[in-house]
């Protein structure tokens, strides 16, 4: 999730298990909410994002839940992979913006084999 | 299909020194955005286009910086006077035309700015 530090937060899984990221926004004005993979050397990779107007989205091996009410978002993966390993970021279209993307610190996700 | 490229890949540049940064967006994508992330941050927006126009240019630091997208496709950040806290990573992203909402950024691997 967020880290109020210069450290980035971690998360260590084995092969296999299932992923949870969480996420703090901060604008309750935002309505559209992307998650993106960044690998090390590459720019982000889009994972799934979410409208506010709904609070669940699947996608292939992710889920991606919106709690508008405590402003909080998490991404599941599951069956989690090594080639999964990176930074997860989260984003928000900044009250509502339809181009300005405000970006969390980052997760950064380890799989062990 | 091509995606946004980036380049040069990195640059190393002398504190007070200019340089610039090329973007190529995804072909018919019409709006290009400029990010800069900071070691172990995410990206922070610097400025968006729709166009040819620079539609809000609100995250751009200083006016040391400057970006132009003189035919609507692709993009070039000038950075003059570098100085040592301008060293990150600069990306670029480009999103298709949509008619309302938010759409998809797709970024770039961006160019690794290091001022010594």
């Amino acid at each position: 999730g967020e880290s109020v530090g210069l450290h980035l937060p971690t998360l260590s899984v084995q092969e296999g298990d299932n992923s949870i990221i969480n996420c703090a926004y901060s604008n309750s004005a935002s309505d559209y909410f992307i998650w993106y993979k960044q690998e090390s050397g590459k720019g982000p990779q889009f994972i799934i994002d979410i409208r506010s107007n709904m609070d669940k989205r699947q996608g292939q091996r992710v889920t991606v839940l919106l709690n508008k009410t405590v402003k909080h978002l998490s991404l599941q993966i599951a069956a989690t992979q090594p080639g999964d390993s990176a930074v997860y970021f989260c984003a928000e279209n900044s009250g509502g913006s339809n181009y300005k993307l405000t970006f969390g610190k980052g997760t950064l996700l380890t799989v062990n084999p | 299909g091509a995606g946004v490229s980036q380049t040069p890949s990195n640059k190393v540049t002398e504190k007070g020194k200019y340089v610039e940064l090329r973007c190529d967006p995804i072909s018919g994508h019409t709006a290009l955005y400029w990010y800069r992330q900071s070691l172990g941050q995410g990206p922070e927006f610097l400025i968006y286009f729709q166009g040819t126009g620079a539609a809000d240019d609100s995250g751009l630091p200083n006016d040391r910086f400057f970006a132009v997208r003189p035919e609507g496709s692709v993009s070039t950040l000038k950075i003059q006077r570098t100085e040592r806290g301008d060293s990150a990573v600069y990306l670029c992203a480009s999103s298709p035309p949509g008619t309302s909402g938010s759409q998809e950024q797709f970024f770039g691997p961006g160019t690794r700015l290091t001022v010594l």
